[in-house]
């Protein structure tokens, strides 16, 4: 089993649908939550980056983690054809545990005009 | 804008050449660095943690006299693609971290390897 699951899609909605994103992890210890978003050839892009349980709102994104169901989400509200791209989740132990992210495969989605 | 800078972004060269490429944080002191891997439509693959002043962690299966990581500064981390042949063509990609342990990576735009 991976530590972290994430459907790979591919996930395609019309314009200005609500999308939503998730991974589920297996590792309880995961402190530290974060989305990425990777347009084609290039590095990935921070979008959201959450501690613990909870929610956190950023424009049109809001990052959901739910900590006892090992469950965390990625809103987009109003979605854009430029939100067109593969989106990663990624989540690290505590400050004092391993420094290194652990990913998951990532989904792509495309939002059609 | 860009925190981290990642060059070159393209390098196309015969089988047998070595690469070097170049992780800079520009407006952070990082004493720590990531080289990731990314085969088509797959997530990133972590290769190495460099730290600043001391022998690069790599991870398991990764060989370390084919990926040499430098990292001799607190803003510069450099990885050489040591006798690069096809099956090393690949999207790499770096990131860092500040300092504070609170902190995300932020990566770069990566570099596309193709070996011919």
């Amino acid at each position: 089993q991976k530590e972290v699951e994430q459907d790979p899609g591919p996930l395609s909605v019309p314009e200005g649908a609500i999308v939503s994103l998730n991974c589920t992890y297996s590792n309880s210890a995961f402190q530290y939550f974060m989305w990425y978003r990777q347009y084609s050839r290039k590095g990935p892009e921070l979008l959201m980056y959450t501690y613990s349980s909870g929610n956190k709102e950023d424009g049109r994104f809001t990052a959901q983690v739910d900590k006892s169901s090992k469950y965390i989400s990625l809103f987009i509200r109003d979605s854009q054809p430029s939100d067109s791209a593969t989106y990663l989740c990624a989540m690290k132990l505590g400050i004092q545990g391993a420094q290194k992210l652990v990913f998951g495969q990532g989904t792509r989605l495309t939002i059609n005009p | 804008g860009a925190v981290v800078s990642q060059h070159p972004s393209r390098v196309i060269c015969k089988s047998g050449t070595s690469v070097k490429i170049e992780c800079r944080s520009l407006d952070f002191q990082a004493t720590t660095m990531f080289w990731y891997r990314q085969f088509p439509k797959q997530s990133l693959m972590l290769m190495a943690t460099s730290n600043e002043g001391s022998k690069a962690t790599y991870e398991q299966g990764v060989e370390k006299d084919k990926f040499l990581i430098n990292h001799a500064s607190l803003t510069l981390s450099t990885l050489t693609v040591t006798s690069a042949h096809p099956e090393d063509s690949s999207f790499y990609i770096c990131s860092a971290r500040s300092p504070q342990g609170t902190q995300p990576q932020h990566f770069g735009d990566g570099t596309r390897l193709s070996i011919l």
